[in-house]
This record gives C-alpha cells, sequence and structure tokens, in this order.
C-alpha cells in the first residue's frame, strides 16, 4: 500500500499569512501518463470534504485561486497565499494511483 | 444539482448486516466509478471501496474484504454498499463520492453506522 505522510499534522495561521502542508509518498504518483494522481481535500468542520486540487496541481471548480498544489513524483505541496478565516479544517492528500486509494493523517489548519 | 444522497445507516448489532445506499443526481451516473469513503469518529478519512461504470470492477480495502460488497444499478442513479459481519470498528460516518480525474469531486453528506451491544 502506498503510505501518505503529512506536515504538519497541525498549523496555527495568522489571517492574512501564508501556509503551506505537505504530502510525502511511498511510491511515485507519477503515472505513465504524465500526471501525478495526487489529490488534495478541505474538511470544514461538520462537513463533508470538498476537493481543492485533482492531478497534483489542477484546482477543482469554485475553489479560491489562493490555492495551489505543486509537487511532483513523491513530494507534494499545498499552498495557500493567504489564509482567510473560511479556510480552518482538516486538511488530507490522496492518492488515487492504485488500490487501496490511501489518504494523508490530516492536517488542522486553525486561526490564531 | 450535483448531489449524492446516502441512506441506510443505523445502530446494528456486532456481527450484523446493513445495507447502505446512494442515490445520485444532476450528472451521468453510469459515466462514473464511484467509491465509499469513511470516517470513524474523531479520525481520519479511510477509502472502503470502489466500482467502475458497469460493475465489472470492484476493489476493497483489506480490512473488509470478504464482508462488505459494493454494487450499482445505472438505471437506478444508485451505489450500494452491502455489509455483514459487522464489529465495533466499522463504526464510522460512510460517504459514497464521485471519481472525476482519480479524485473524489462530488461527495454526499455521509450516513452513520453505529455497531455496538
Amino acid at each position: 500500500d502506498i503510505v501518505m505522510t503529512q506536515s504538519p499534522l497541525s498549523l496555527p495561521v495568522t489571517p492574512g499569512e501564508p501556509a503551506s502542508i505537505s504530502c510525502r509518498c511511498s511510491q511515485s504518483l507519477l503515472h505513465r501518463n504524465g500526471y501525478n494522481y495526487l489529490a488534495w481535500y478541505l474538511q470544514r468542520p461538520g462537513q463533508s470534504p470538498q476537493l481543492l486540487i485533482y492531478l497534483g496541481s489542477n484546482r477543482a471548480s469554485g475553489v479560491p485561486d489562493r490555492f495551489s498544489g505543486s509537487g511532483s513524483g513523491t513530494d507534494f505541496t499545498l499552498k495557500i497565499s493567504r489564509v482567510e478565516a473560511e479556510d480552518v479544517g482538516f486538511y488530507y492528500c490522496m492518492q488515487g494511483l492504485q488500490s487501496p486509494i490511501t489518504f494523508g493523517q490530516g492536517t488542522r489548519l486553525e486561526i490564531k | 444539482e450535483v448531489q449524492l444522497v446516502e441512506s441506510g445507516g443505523g445502530l446494528v448489532q456486532p456481527g450484523g448486516s446493513l445495507r447502505l445506499s446512494c442515490a445520485a443526481s444532476g450528472f451521468t451516473f453510469s459515466s462514473n466509478w464511484m467509491s465509499w469513503v469513511r470516517q470513524a469518529p474523531g479520525k481520519g478519512l479511510e477509502w472502503v471501496a470502489n466500482i467502475n461504470q458497469d460493475g465489472s470492477e470492484k476493489y476493497y480495502v483489506d480490512s473488509v474484504k470478504g464482508r462488505f460488497t459494493i454494487s450499482r444499478d445505472n438505471a437506478k442513479n444508485s451505489l450500494y454498499l452491502h455489509m455483514n459481519s459487522l464489529r465495533p470498528e466499522d463504526t464510522a460516518v460512510y460517504h459514497c463520492a464521485k471519481t472525476s480525474s482519480a479524485a473524489f469531486d462530488i461527495w454526499g453528506q455521509g450516513t452513520m453506522v453505529t455497531v455496538s451491544s
């Protein structure tokens, strides 16, 4: 199974400041088609997860452009250019390359 | 509106069975892989199973193999999860999710399954 390791697990951020979450994978997520099968999700308190980023760096529909994804192979990063109050919640990375599909442990973003 | 609505959760005794349903609307259900993802209380996300467009391919996480069965009815735009031999560790909110570009782009609100005597 592909193991997904996120860091940090807790991320206190001042509104307006940037934030960054790392996701490292035990195997490369680069498909032979050239895409990295890595996605990022935000789960706000009391809500279902919502897709932020797919295929490593593509923003999902309706996601603000302050969110960006980067990386390739085994190392990926989610960046928020300027954190807002509505960004509070748990962030998860996920690999969709092979079964079983696996998630990172989650990173809790909170406002200072 | 694109929507997934789960139902069928509840309280069941260890060793019991339950069938979850997920009703899809607002998109061409038969064109997408579908998955079940669960979240135990206070824990992270765990993928449970997925199924391809015509139901000919199914995959499961090891912990549910032989106990859970995923299925779909494209004529009814519905996804199912048949759960047998339930254990306390299966207690979780179960979400159905639509797959697009190797990611889950649409999630349902979830249905709670509690396994307890």
